[in-house]
């Protein structure tokens, strides 16, 4: 069975720009998360699709962050605009119950 | 405060020693507490999962939860250089509540077993 993926491992980018981070997660996983660790805190949760539907978006920093499910498949994370406190390791996670979420490698983010 | 408190460390253990890792939090609706394995530079790992009270045993892990003192462990008996990482303690939230599947993380423990 294939992992949770993750593109790109790595993104640079320049304030002000538009970032589009993408996940895919395990197939037949129905809840898809978001997470994102900044230097030196804790992983924070961001948001939860069940389908392609937003259960809880409650972590989403502002409205420049933009979460969408197309389709209860893969999901984008989408940054516009970008600012130099947005960088960091940007986590996805799915799982078909909620006691086993299983993670992919993450999207390292770096805003100059 | 911190919604879920872990000592950062670093915490070395000898090889074949048994290492114990703590975790503290501050929500008493949180129902449910898992226990993820981060190598550096990878991805966390899931290794167990509590919800009752008491002890719960995989392998050469045990988990254990208290929640009268809001305080959750992991044990790892004859400890290895290869559980050398850093373990995360996440809470989940009420299950019957909106946010039944956000998980809050402690910052997480380094662990490392020395040969």
């Amino acid at each position: 069975e294939a992992g949770v993926t993750q593109f790109p491992s790595h993104s640079v980018i320049e304030k002000g720009q538009t970032v589009t981070l993408r996940c895919d997660p395990i197939s037949g996983h129905d809840n898809l998360y978001w997470y994102r660790r900044v230097m030196g805190k804790e992983i924070k949760f961001l948001l939860h699709f069940v389908k392609e539907s937003k259960q809880d978006e409650s972590g989403m920093p502002n409205n420049r962050f933009l979460a969408e499910r197309t389709g209860g498949t893969y999901s984008t994370l989408k940054v516009q605009p970008a600012e130099l406190e947005d960088s960091g390791v940007y986590f996805c996670a799915s799982s078909r119950t909620i006691y086993t979420q299983y993670f992919g490698p993450g999207t390292r983010l770096t805003v100059l | 405060q911190k919604e879920v408190e872990q000592n950062s460390g670093p915490l070395s253990v000898p090889e074949g020693a048994i290492a114990s890792l703590n975790c503290t939090y501050s929500d008493r609706g949180s129902q449910s507490f898992f226990w993820y394995r981060q190598y550096s530079g990878k991805s966390p790992e899931l290794i167990m999962f509590i919800y009752s009270n008491g002890d719960k045993e995989d392998g050469r892990f045990t988990a254990q939860l208290n929640k009268a003192s809001q305080y959750v462990s992991l044990l790892i008996r004859d400890s290895q250089p290869s559980d050398s990482a850093t373990y995360l303690c996440a809470g989940g939230a009420d299950a019957g509540g909106t946010s039944y599947g956000k998980l809050t993380f402690g910052q997480g423990t380094i662990l490392t077993v020395h040969p």
